[in-house]
């Protein structure tokens, strides 16, 4: 079975550019989780999609954005980036809520991406 | 309520040592309880789990311990490895709640001294 895959693996962007990363859920899974980790720091959540709705958002600013596709697979937008933005963007995905195959996450390996 | 509180921020013991972090929670909904082992430049990935039905679970050097009646969960790891250095989020499941189904704690960094 595939597991979370996460696109691209690194993204060098330009301070004011736009950065889209990409997340592809384990199969069966319908909800996605994007969150953003400093380096040296913890999981902050940003946004988590089910059934193709937007169901939370983290404290993070509207230029931080998203959208869930058909296949469950999910896109993240942030606009206007700034240089705090450099991170590790970590995707999860899980069964549907209340789902009898548990709620346990499935993490893919990251984007890095660097604001310079 | 929603909040998983982790102990230490950062860990350093010795090889062959016993690391010992710990988790407590406040919403005794919770019902299910995850350890997550991240190596840097990775995702976090399922190290083990256990629900509140059973107070200890064990794989292999990693145990975790939990106490119901306090609200709390450790996570034991055995004979630690300089291969263990990592760092390790518990987490509590929310059922689907604002944040969807899992809270994290802030992170323990562990390094294993050879």
């Amino acid at each position: 079975e595939a597991g979370v895959t996460q696109s691209p693996t690194h993204l060098i962007k330009t301070r004011g550019q736009q950065a889209t990363l990409r997340c592809s859920p384990i199969s069966g899974h319908t909800s996605v989780y994007w969150y953003q980790q400093a380096l040296g720091l913890g999981l902050q959540f940003l946004l988590w999609y089910d059934e193709g709705e937007e169901r939370n958002r983290g404290n993070f600013p509207p230029r931080f954005s998203g959208r869930q596709f058909p296949n469950y697979s999910s896109e993240l937008n942030v606009n206007a980036l700034e240089l705090e933005d450099s991170a590790l963007y970590l995707c999860a995905s899980s069964p549907r809520t209340g789902s009898t195959l548990g709620y346990g996450y499935t993490f893919g390996s990251g984007t890095r991406l660097t604001v310079v | 309520q929603q909040q998983v509180k982790q102990s230490p921020q950062s860990l350093i013991v010795q090889k062959g040592g016993i690391s010992i972090i710990n988790c407590a929670y406040e919403n005794t909904a919770f019902d299910y309880f995850p350890w997550y082992q991240q190596f840097p430049g990775k995702g976090p990935a399922l190290l083990i789990a256990i629900r509140p039905d059973v107070s200890e679970k064990k794989e292999g050097r990693f145990t975790i311990s939990f106490n119901k009646s306090a609200k709390q969960f450790s996570l034991h790891i055995m004979d630690s490895q300089p291969g263990d250095s990592a760092t390790y989020f518990c987490a509590a499941s929310s059922r689907g709640g604002s944040q969807g189904n899992l809270i994290f704690g802030k992170g323990t960094k562990l390094s294993v001294k050879p």
